[in-house]
């Protein structure tokens, strides 16, 4: 079944303790991406990547890392994790901007 | 100005009811735009295309005026499974910045 594929569904951790939440994607889809969704804010890109080790900033990426050594994964990288990044965060991939993004099942993130 | 707006309701509509929602962008250069589903605390869901000739799904027709910088979604005859938020996204450019609207909220009533 083609999918992207979020892990983990729920994390609840504490400031400044480093984490990463890993997105993969089955359809060889160059282009891959991460959001935020707040409320009253809507989704908000953080990052977004063209292809293996090509990724670019979006609307909202301090305090974000990402990286793409491999097509198929996008891991998203909390250095040192804020109570204002408690959020809900989707990944999605697609073949071409014209298609528009599979998303992810969300990755629900409490920092306490 | 933000880049892309939305009314985000909520529309209260009963069902068998036709309903459109308008998005405005502000970059004249965007050139891909959708429109998404998204349920309740779910993923959101491409619903479709919008193509400057206009394009139609069923129940659902998406039209986009690049002129006055808008794209619409119209549904007909609502169902109450239609109730949803719906996405308004453009992309910029030759690369995927993507922005969303903030969404507008449709629940259609018995």
């Amino acid at each position: 079944e083609a999918q992207v594929t979020q892990n983990p569904r729920y994390l609840i951790t504490v400031t400044g303790k480093k984490l990463t939440v890993t997105c993969s994607q089955n359809m060889n889809h160059e282009y891959m991406s991460w959001y935020r969704q707040d409320p009253g804010l809507g989704l908000r890109q953080i990052y977004y990547s063209m292809n293996v080790e090509v990724t670019d900033k979006g609307d909202v990426p301090e305090g974000y890392k990402v990286s793409r050594k491999e097509k198929r994964n996008f891991p998203l990288i909390l250095e040192s994790p804020s109570p204002n990044q408690t959020s809900l965060y989707f990944c999605a991939s697609s073949p071409h901007r014209d298609y528009g993004y599979t998303f992810g099942s969300g990755t629900r993130l409490t920092v306490v | 100005r933000k880049e892309v707006e939305q009314d985000p309701g909520p529309f209260n509509v009963p069902e068998g009811a036709t309903v459109a929602f308008n998005c405005t962008y502000s970059n004249s250069a965007s050139q891909s735009f959708f429109w998404y589903r998204q349920d309740c605390r779910k993923e959101p869901k491409l619903l479709m295309s919008v193509y400057s000739s206009g394009n139609e799904d069923g129940r659902f027709t998406a039209q986009l005026n690049r002129a006055s910088q808008y794209i619409s979604l119209l549904i007909r005859d609502s169902k109450l499974s239609d109730s949803a938020t719906y996405l308004c996204v453009v992309n910029i450019g030759g690369y995927q910045k993507v922005t969303f609207g903030i969404g507008t909220k449709l629940q259609v009533i018995p």
